[in-house]
């Protein structure tokens, strides 16, 4: 999708173990972002970039990290998995801050 | 692919028939509106944008209408299409270096 690739495309795990989610742009877009899609609420984001090593949390960051290193990759980490983390996970990138968003295909994420 | 659906409102429409898709933003000082399209196990795709200082803007087969008055914001598509089903989010933006705020989408189906 327009250059952002996540991987991986689905996966499950076990409750307590630690998952990392990645998300590679090749736009060099300066802002990522991490969302994560239930039913009933929509789009809720977790955490963002806004440059190299500058991320900030979203409204529902509890039970996850990220990190970027460098531009193109953005990495959403869940320290310890729990079923409430059972998600649909959306990376989404943008130009500048408040522009429209490319979003990535998605990560379907199963914690059994 | 993900039930994104589950929970939504739904609009039903005869394929051929005009669709008009409403949504009401929160921040009466958002500057930037988005339309989103999301097929079943895919990622968000944008449709059509528009800033505050329009009115309502065109694309192919797709017209957004901004009401700023009572804050509402309107996708119109004309001649409806099977290929037109889908969720449909609209996103409000306030001010540079900001995040979009997304509502939580509507089902439109189509009828044959």
């Amino acid at each position: 999708d327009a250059g952002i690739t996540q991987s991986p495309r689905h996966k499950v795990t076990e409750t307590g173990t630690p998952v990392t989610l990645r998300c590679h742009q090749t736009e060099n877009h300066r802002y990522m972002y991490w969302y994560r899609q239930d039913p009933g609420h929509g789009l809720r984001l977790i955490h963002y970039s806004y440059g190299v090593k500058d991320t900030d949390k979203g409204e529902v960051s509890d039970g996850y990290s990220v990190s970027r290193s460098k531009t193109e990759d953005f990495l959403l980490t869940l320290e310890s998995a729990t079923s409430s983390q059972t998600s649909v996970y959306f990376c989404a990138i943008s130009e500048a801050g408040g522009n429209g968003y490319t979003f990535g295909s998605g990560t379907r994420l199963t914690v059994v | 692919g993900e039930s994104v659906g589950l929970h939504l409102p739904t609009l039903s429409v005869q394929e051929g028939d005009n669709s008009i898709i409403n949504c009401a933003y929160s921040n009466s000082a958002s500057d930037y509106f988005i339309w989103y399209k999301q097929e079943s196990g895919k990622g968000p795709q944008f449709i059509i944008d528009i800033r505050s200082n329009m009115d309502k803007r065109q694309g192919q087969r797709v017209t957004v209408l901004l009401n700023k008055t009572v804050k509402h914001l309107s996708l119109q598509i004309a001649a409806t299409q099977p290929g037109d089903s889908a969720v449909y989010f609209c996103a409000e933006n306030y001010g540079a270096n900001s995040k979009l705020t997304f509502g939580k989408g509507i089902t439109l189906s189509v009828r044959p």
